[in-house]
């Protein structure tokens, strides 16, 4: 079965400064995709960034990119400029090629300080 | 407005009191599935569906029931809550077919607690 490891329980960031999650998965597959998800304090579930496997190329969406090492199962994100509307639990997410069942990482509460 | 809905947001109930919590969706989607958020453990799926009257075991299904009769439903199903299935419930849609567009559209979360 996949598993989705955050490491990180916390972790807090100056505003305008440069943060990263890291995010590492196991899985036999090789064909497959990853996401990270924003949960602020509104509960909301939102889709930050996504990536597909098969892609060497990192995604970046604005002032988030992720480092994708596919031979090192891991996938972090890289949020630059942090925002105090950044803060937020991050979760880190798998889903293989075909279906449906999605594994999310315990997610990495992040704080944004002034 | 394009949106997964679900009621109730909030439930307190007694142990062994049938619930259902519903989910619906008005965008169409192929794809539902059915998650529990706990502290610690992040999202962990109960149950998904694919389509009308094919639905799937998740990670945690144990005490769960789901049925997908219209395209646009997809009620969670509590014959018997224990206090163990206190959480917090999110419901989520996404389009089906090319995978690379198949986002992920989350409800707004019911928070359930199970005396």
């Amino acid at each position: 079965a996949q598993t989705v490891t955050q490491s990180q329980p916390e972790m807090s960031v100056q505003e305008a400064e440069t943060v990263t999650l890291s995010c590492t998965y196991d899985t036999s597959e090789s064909d497959y995709y990853l996401f990270w998800y924003k949960q602020p304090p509104s509960r909301q579930m939102i889709l930050v960034i996504r990536q597909e496997a098969y892609k060497q190329q990192n995604a970046t969406e604005n002032r988030f990119s992720v480092n994708f090492q596919k031979a090192a199962k891991s996938f972090s994100l890289k949020i630059s400029d942090s925002q105090l509307g950044d803060a937020a639990m991050y979760f880190c997410a798998y889903r293989h090629n075909y279906g449906q069942n999605f594994v999310f990482g315990p997610g990495t509460r992040l704080s944004v300080l002034p | 407005e394009a949106q997964v809905t679900q009621n109730p947001r909030y439930l307190i109930t007694v142990t062994g009191k049938k619930l259902t919590v519903t989910c619906s969706q008005n965008m169409n989607h192929e794809y539902m599935s059915w998650y529990r958020q706990d502290p610690g453990l992040g999202l962990r799926q109960i149950y998904y569906s694919m389509n009308v009257e094919v639905t799937d075991k998740g990670d945690v299904p144990e005490g769960y029931k789901v049925s997908r009769k219209e395209k646009r439903n997809f009620p969670l199903i509590l014959e018997s809550p224990s206090p163990n299935q206190t959480s917090l419930y999110f419901c989520a849609s996404s389009p089906g077919g090319h995978a690379s567009t198949d986002t992920q559209y989350f409800g707004p979360g019911t928070r359930l607690t199970v005396l």
